[in-house]
């Protein structure tokens, strides 16, 4: 089974232009979360999606949108970017987004959408 | 707001020495998971722990949970060059299916 995919791997952006990064989870799974690495730190929480809704939002500016579709795919979208924008966006899948079990779920995330803002 | 910290940020060793990473925060956690990351890659899931004290083992891996959850660490024996990567703890707060992770202890094993 194919584990969760991003595309595209690397994107080279200006100043001040939108993007749109997308993610396909693992079959199955109905959860999906936005991580933004940036160079040197740990993955920073942007979003959850659970059934289309929006169970989630780190703190992060309304630049920042996502979405996820019937077939729990998703698109994380950034308006107006920036330099500080630059990082790694990674997507990580769940089968129900509960975490309220014990340790949690596990997340299963993907290779990530290497963004670079100039 | 917690604040969690990694040690040490960056650590270099020859292949066979053991060695130990901490996971610090000044606030109690329901669960805490270890995350190993290798570049172009995502994190993944080495081990989650959830009962204070415990201690858990993968393989060369040894995970230890404070009694009073609110640190953790990994300690690696007989490392190899396999174990190189960017090593994340990320705690969990009761319910709360959103991970915080730390910023990391990036390990480079040499042969």
């Amino acid at each position: 089974d194919a584990g969760v995919t991003q595309s595209p791997t690397h994107l080279i952006k200006t100043r001040g232009q939108h993007v749109t990064l997308r993610c396909s989870p693992i079959s199955g799974h109905k959860s999906v979360s936005w991580y933004q690495q940036v160079l040197g730190q740990g993955p920073q929480f942007i979003f959850q999606y659970y059934e289309k809704e929006e169970r989630g939002r780190g703190n992060f500016p309304d630049r920042f949108s996502a979405r996820q579709f019937p077939n729990y795919s998703s698109e994380l979208n950034v308006n107006a970017l920036l330099l500080g924008d630059s990082a790694l966006y990674l997507c990580a899948s769940s089968l129900e987004g509960s975490g309220g079990r014990g340790g949690g779920e596990t997340q299963y995330f993907g290779p990530g959408t290497r963004l670079l803002v100039l | 707001t917690q604040l969690l910290e990694q040690s040490p940020q960056f650590l270099s060793i020859q292949e066979g020495e053991n060695l130990t990473v901490y996971c610090n925060s000044s606030s109690v956690f329901s669960s805490l998971q270890w995350y190993r990351q290798e570049p172009g890659e995502g994190p993944v899931l080495l081990v989650t722990v959830v009962t204070g004290g415990e201690v858990k083992k993968l393989k060369r891996l040894t995970f230890q949970f404070g009694d009073a959850r609110k640190d953790s660490s990994l300690h690696i024996t007989a490392a190899q060059p396999g174990d190189t990567g960017l090593y994340l703890c990320a705690p969990r707060l009761g319910g709360n299916e959103k991970l915080t992770f730390g910023t990391g202890t990036r390990l480079t094993i040499i042969p």
